[in-house]
This record gives structure tokens, C-alpha cells and sequence, in this order.
């Protein structure tokens, strides 16, 4: 256990629905990522919130929209997705967003696109 | 451009030889991590070299790091069968903040 969940761990959805995948630090962090792993490609950074702040967004489609309501908790809210967004997402934290923190990952949530 | 590149993409080994992953990256950084990924898990940090340092050790792992040439090398030591991951580089470029990923190494090893 890294001190970060994540929820749901599975999810199918249509790409005509609505979802949204939760994360939570245990750890007393101040940042926070959504990362996005799909097969045979390299991880992408999707955003980052320090001190629930967005810091950086990495030119993701509107249909993905994070949501950071205070420094445990982050979401990612999905509406109309498209097949290749199906992935494995990932989210981590960070004490701060600086170049030496280490980023500790949750599990990920495994998405399916229809 | 992806920064940071890992290789041999895959390696199978015996349990109890030594595992050695490279890693290449493009442009001047700060610090370079390595973490493992276990399949379909999240990803654990394994050790951080800054980039003024040349070689770090934990437990059996030895991560060397040469700027001149821009790579990095992760040795495990020893290998046993809990060793069998994906394991990343992760390059923090100079100036900024965001970590780097590269497309990682498969390790397989065989009881």
C-alpha cells in the first residue's frame, strides 16, 4: 500500500456515459497527477494540481475534466470518451511539486471504452 | 519527444543472475528516478540520482549515472522471482517540474 487509492479499480463504460474515477492521499501531500498508460506507450502526464491549484494540463481533450477539491482528494470526470481512450489510470502525490519530490502511484483504474 | 528511453525492452533471466537496464534521455536534467510497476499496479519508486551524483546503492539495486553520455543504468543483483516487473526511468528536465517517463523494461525472472 502506497498510501494513495484509487476507485474504481475496473470500469466499462459506453462512450455516450458519464463517469468519474476518484483518487485519494493518505499521505499529507500538497500535489497531485493523473497519469494516463496505455499499451507499448510511454506514461502521459494528464495534470497536475499543487496546493489544489491546476498547474499544468497537457493538452488533454475536454472530454477528460479533473476536479481537485482539497489536497487529498482528485477527480477525473469522463463524458463521451472515445475507444482509444482506454487505459490504465493512474494517479499519484507528491509532498511537493518540485523536481526531487518522489510521486507515489495509486493502483490505477483500468478504463474500457465501448 | 519522449525524454527518457529504456533498454533492452525485455529481459528474461534466471533467478539469482544480475538484471541490467539502460536508460537514455535527450536533454539536460535535474534528477532521474527508476520505479517499478508490477502488471497492472500502479508504480513504486525505487531510488532518485541527482544529477550531480555518479552511482547510488539500496539494498541490490546500483543505479550509475553519466551525464556526458545522457544515460543511466538500473543493476538488481541477485534476482529472484518478485523481481519480474516493468521498471521506468523517469527524467525531471532542469527548470522544471514534471517527471518524464520512458516506455520501460519488461523483466521476467525464471525460478
Amino acid at each position: 500500500e502506497t498510501g494513495v487509492t484509487q476507485t474504481p479499480r475496473h470500469l466499462v463504460m459506453g462512450m455516450t456515459n458519464k463517469k468519474s474515477l476518484k483518487c485519494e492521499q493518505h499521505l499529507g501531500h500538497n500535489a497531485m497527477y493523473w497519469y494516463k498508460q496505455s499499451a507499448k506507450k510511454p506514461l502521459e502526464l494528464m495534470f497536475v494540481y499543487s496546493l489544489e491549484e491546476r498547474v499544468e494540463n497537457n493538452s488533454v481533450p475536454s472530454r477528460f475534466s479533473p476536479e481537485c477539491p482539497n489536497s487529498s482528494h482528485l477527480f477525473l470526470h469522463l463524458h463521451t470518451l472515445q475507444p482509444e481512450d482506454s487505459a490504465l489510470y493512474l494517479c499519484a502525490s507528491s509532498q511537493g511539486g518540485g523536481a526531487t519530490d518522489t510521486q507515489y502511484f495509486g493502483p490505477g483504474t483500468r478504463l474500457t471504452v465501448l | 519527444s519522449q525524454q527518457g528511453e529504456e533498454d533492452p525492452q525485455a529481459l528474461s533471466i534466471q533467478e539469482g543472475e544480475n538484471a541490467t537496464m539502460n536508460c537514455s534521455y535527450k536533454t539536460s536534467i535535474n534528477n532521474l528516478q527508476w520505479y517499478r510497476q508490477n502488471s497492472g499496479r500502479g508504480l513504486v519508486h525505487l531510488i532518485l540520482i541527482r544529477s550531480n551524483e555518479r552511482e547510488k546503492h539500496s539494498g541490490r539495486l546500483r543505479v550509475t549515472l553519466d551525464t556526458s553520455k545522457k544515460s543511466s543504468s538500473l543493476l538488481i543483483t541477485a534476482s529472484r522471482a518478485a523481481d519480474t516487473a516493468s521498471y521506468f526511468c523517469a527524467t525531471s528536465l532542469s527548470g522544471y517540474s514534471t517527471l518524464t517517463f520512458g516506455k520501460g523494461t519488461m523483466l521476467l525472472v525464471s525460478p
